[in-house]
């Protein structure tokens, strides 16, 4: 089974500080994302990446940054984090196959709490 | 991505079949139906998906009508850990963003005893 592993389940961070959330998965993906998820908002995709060292912007990226140096590994960084960021951040990956992108595997989560 | 609509709300006995439906009226000849379920607090998990025929795996089957235009996703014996809210989702299978998926509301599944 693919895993998506998220580095925390809750965090609890303060206002201004640089926040890391770490995404790893162990099958060769490789496209990597990051949603954030709030209720009546639904999941909206903040970045996304197909490639080492690629990054492309989803449709909320303002205020995020993100890096992947590794294939496996997907990190979003709040630059300076914010009451508004308070959210349900969600990693995904997905397989590209003759050129083709397929089915999504989710991790659990990590709630974010910015007091 | 051609939009989906669903109903926001189900009710289903426990052990009865559960059918949940979609209307995609604008899919493209190269999109396909995709379903994920999102049960509380977790991640969403991925379903099923099809093009045009139906389908079917170990955890539901997915009957697209003939026209595209709509799907139901059946689960056929359900039970209260199907308590979810379900996602359908059409989108070709491109890499790049072209294959990003777009979540709309879905619908809440409540499987009652």
């Amino acid at each position: 089974d693919v895993k998506v592993t998220q580095s925390s389940r809750y965090l609890v961070k303060r206002t201004g500080e640089k926040v890391f959330l770490e995404c790893v998965q162990d099958m060769d993906h490789e496209n990597m994302f990051w949603y954030r998820q709030d209720p009546g908002l639904g999941l909206r995709l903040i970045y996304f990446s197909y490639d080492v060292k690629m990054k492309e912007k989803g449709d909320i990226p303002e205020g995020y940054s993100v890096s992947r140096e590794k294939k496996e590994r997907f990190s979003l960084i709040l630059e300076s984090a914010s009451t508004n960021q308070t959210s349900m951040y969600l990693c995904a990956s997905s397989p590209i196959i003759q050129g083709q992108s397929y089915g999504y595997t989710f991790g659990s989560g990590t709630r974010l709490t910015v007091v | 991505d051609a939009k989906t609509t669903q109903p926001p709300s189900m009710d289903c006995a426990e052990g009865r079949a559960a059918n949940l439906p979609c209307n995609h009226s604008t899919i493209s000849g190269n999109e396909y139906v995709y379903w994920y379920r999102q049960i509380h607090s977790q991640g969403p998990q991925y379903i099923i998906h099809g093009l045009k025929n139906n389908e079917t795996n170990e955890m539901a089957s997915l009957i697209i009508t003939e026209d595209r235009k709509s799907s139901t996703l059946i689960l056929p014996h359900a039970t209260l850990r199907d308590t979810a809210v379900y996602y359908c989702i059409v989108r070709a299978n491109y890499g790049g963003s072209q294959g990003n998926l777009i979540f709309g509301k879905g619908t809440k599944l409540s499987v009652k005893p």
